[in-house]
C-alpha cells in the first residue's frame, strides 16, 4: 500500500480551466501538506491542515483552494489556471513529531 | 527560520562513504536537524533527525557539532541509487511545522 498517494500522476490543461489534484494517506498521521515545486527545483509550501483544520496558508493566489474532508485526505483545487502554474505539487503528511512522507507528485502542465 | 548552506555539489566513488556537509549556525534550542534526500522526479525522502547527539539509522548516520551550528550526514557505503539532492532543514520537531527546503547539495555516485 502507497503511505501518500496522489491523483493524478500527470495532468496537462488548458489555460482557464479549473482542475484538483487528491491526496490521501494511510499512516495516521494528523497532519497533511501541498508543497509545490517549479521548474527551478525549489521546493516551497503552499498550505498545511492538521486533522482537518487550515494551519498554514503561505503567500498562494486564492485560485488555489485546498479541501480536508477527512483528516486523511487533503485535495487541491485550482480555479484559471495560468502559465505559472505549471509545476510538480507535492502532497505530505506528518505525525506530530517526525519526519515527513511525501507523495510522488502530480505534474501539471498548463498550455 | 534558520538559514543553512550547503555545498551545491559533490561526488562520491560507488562503496565509498559519502559526506554531506550543513552549515546552520543560526539554529535554536528547540530545532531538530532534518536530513531529506530528492531523487530525480520523485517526492523528497525523510532520511534521519537528530537534536545533539550522533545518530545512525539503517540508512545514514548524524553527526552535529557540540556547538550544533553544523552537521554532517554520513552514507556509509554509497551506492548508485544514492545519486539525489540532498536537503539540511532544521525544524521544531512538535506541532505542524513547515519544512524549509534551500537549494541541497547534488551528489553524484561514480561508478
Amino acid at each position: 500500500d502507497t503511505a501518500v498517494s496522489q491523483t493524478p500522476k500527470y495532468l496537462v490543461t488548458q489555460m482557464g480551466n479549473d482542475k484538483s489534484i487528491k491526496c490521501e494517506q494511510n499512516l495516521g498521521h494528523d497532519t497533511m501538506y501541498w508543497y509545490k515545486q517549479d521548474s527551478k527545483k525549489f521546493l516551497k509550501i503552499m498550505f498545511s491542515y492538521n486533522n482537518k483544520e487550515l494551519i498554514i496558508n503561505e503567500t498562494v493566489p486564492n485560485r488555489f483552494s485546498p479541501k480536508s474532508p477527512d483528516k486523511a485526505h487533503l485535495n487541491l483545487h485550482i480555479n484559471s489556471l495560468e502559465l505559472g502554474d505549471s509545476a510538480v505539487y507535492f502532497c505530505a503528511s506528518s505525525p506530530l513529531a517526525g519526519g515527513y512522507t511525501f507523495g510522488s507528485g502530480t505534474r501539471l502542465t498548463v498550455v | 527560520d534558520a538559514k543553512t548552506t550547503q555545498p551545491p555539489s559533490t561526488d562520491c566513488a560507488e562503496g565509498r562513504a559519502a559526506n554531506l556537509p550543513c552549515n546552520h549556525s543560526t539554529i535554536s534550542g528547540n530545532e531538530y536537524v532534518y536530513w531529506y534526500r530528492q531523487i530525480h522526479s520523485q517526492g523528497p525522502q525523510y532520511i534521519i533527525h537528530g537534536l545533539k547527539n550522533n545518530e545512525t539509522n539503517e540508512m545514514a548516520s548524524l553527526i552535529i557539532t557540540e556547538d550544533r551550528k553544523s552537521s554532517t550526514l554520513i552514507l556509509p557505503h554509497a551506492t548508485l541509487r544514492d545519486t539525489a539532492v540532498y536537503y539540511c532543514i532544521p525544524r521544531e520537531i512538535q506541532g505542524a511545522q513547515k519544512l524549509v527546503f534551500g537549494q541541497g547539495t547534488r551528489l553524484t555516485i561514480n561508478p
